[in-house]
C-alpha cells in the first residue's frame, strides 16, 4: 500500500525547533521528491519548500528560507522537515506530499501524509 | 497570503451541480496548470484534478475541472452528502517559485 506515516503531535515553545518525519512505503523513494505543506488552523495550505529524495536538492519558500531545513534518508525511506525559531505563527499541521524528483510547475501531488499537529505556546 | 481567490462558500441539494470558482493572476493561473484537492474535516488534501482537467484513477467522474484565461473552476455533478469537504485550487505561482495554494471553499451539501 503506496503511503506516508508521519510523526505524531508536537508542542514547542517560542524559539524552539521542531523536527517532523515522514515515512514512505509502497513505492521506491529515491524515485520522488516531497513537498512540505503547512496549514494554519481555518487557512488553506502553504508551500514550505521541497526536496528531492536522491539528489537532495532542495527548493525552500522565501518565507521560510534560514529557518527550514529538508532532508531525506534514502535508507529508511524517511523525509525529515526541521523549523526552527518557532513563533504562535507557526502553530498549525505540517503535511508532507509526494512530488516529482524535479521541481515542475505542472506537478501535482498525490499521496500525502495524515498530517502532524505543532503547537507553539508558553 | 494566497492570491488565489475563491469564494468562501457553496451549497447544494443532493443531485444537483454545483461549480466552484479560483481567480488568480498572470504569474499563477494564467500561465500554469491547475490541480483541485478535496479536504475532509481532520484529514489530509485529496488530489482531485491535475493539469486543469485530468482526473488521477480512482476520482469519480462528477468531478470536472476547466481553466480560462486566469480562472478555473472545478464542477461536481450528481451531489452527494460525502462530497461536503473543503476544496482547494492550487497552481504554480513564478513569484513564489512554488505552488500557490487557494484559501478553500466549504462545500455544504443540504
Amino acid at each position: 500500500q503506496v503511503r506516508l506515516v508521519q510523526s505524531g503531535p508536537e508542542v514547542k515553545n517560542p524559539g524552539a525547533s521542531v523536527r517532523v518525519s515522514c515515512k514512505a512505503s509502497g513505492f521506491s523513494f529515491p524515485s520522488f521528491g516531497f513537498i512540505w505543506v503547512r496549514q494554519a488552523p481555518g487557512q488553506g495550505p502553504e508551500w514550505m519548500g521541497w526536496i528531492s529524495a536522491s539528489s537532495h536538492a532542495t527548493s525552500y519558500a522565501r518565507r521560510f528560507q534560514g529557518r527550514v531545513t529538508m532532508t531525506t534518508d534514502t535508507s529508511t525511506s524517511t523525509a525529515f522537515m526541521d523549523l526552527s525559531s518557532l513563533t504562535s505563527d507557526d502553530t498549525g499541521v505540517y503535511f508532507c506530499a509526494r512530488a516529482s524528483l524535479t521541481v515542475r510547475p505542472d506537478d501535482a501531488f498525490d499521496i500525502w501524509g495524515q498530517g502532524t499537529e505543532v503547537t507553539v505556546s508558553s | 497570503q494566497s492570491v488565489l481567490t475563491q469564494p468562501p462558500s457553496a451549497s447544494g441539494t443532493p443531485g444537483q451541480r454545483v461549480s466552484i470558482s479560483c481567480s488568480g493572476d498572470n504569474s499563477n493561473i494564467g500561465k500554469n496548470l491547475v490541480c483541485w484537492y478535496q479536504q475532509l474535516p481532520g484529514m489530509a488534501p485529496r488530489l482531485l484534478i491535475f493539469r486543469n482537467n485530468q482526473r488521477p484513477s480512482g476520482v469519480a467522474d462528477r468531478f470536472s475541472g476547466s481553466k480560462s484565461g486566469t480562472s478555473a473552476s472545478l464542477a461536481i455533478s450528481g451531489l452527494r452528502s460525502e462530497d461536503e469537504a473543503v476544496y482547494y485550487c492550487a497552481a504554480w505561482d513564478d513569484n513564489l517559485s512554488g505552488p500557490m495554494f487557494g484559501g478553500g471553499t466549504k462545500l455544504t451539501v443540504l
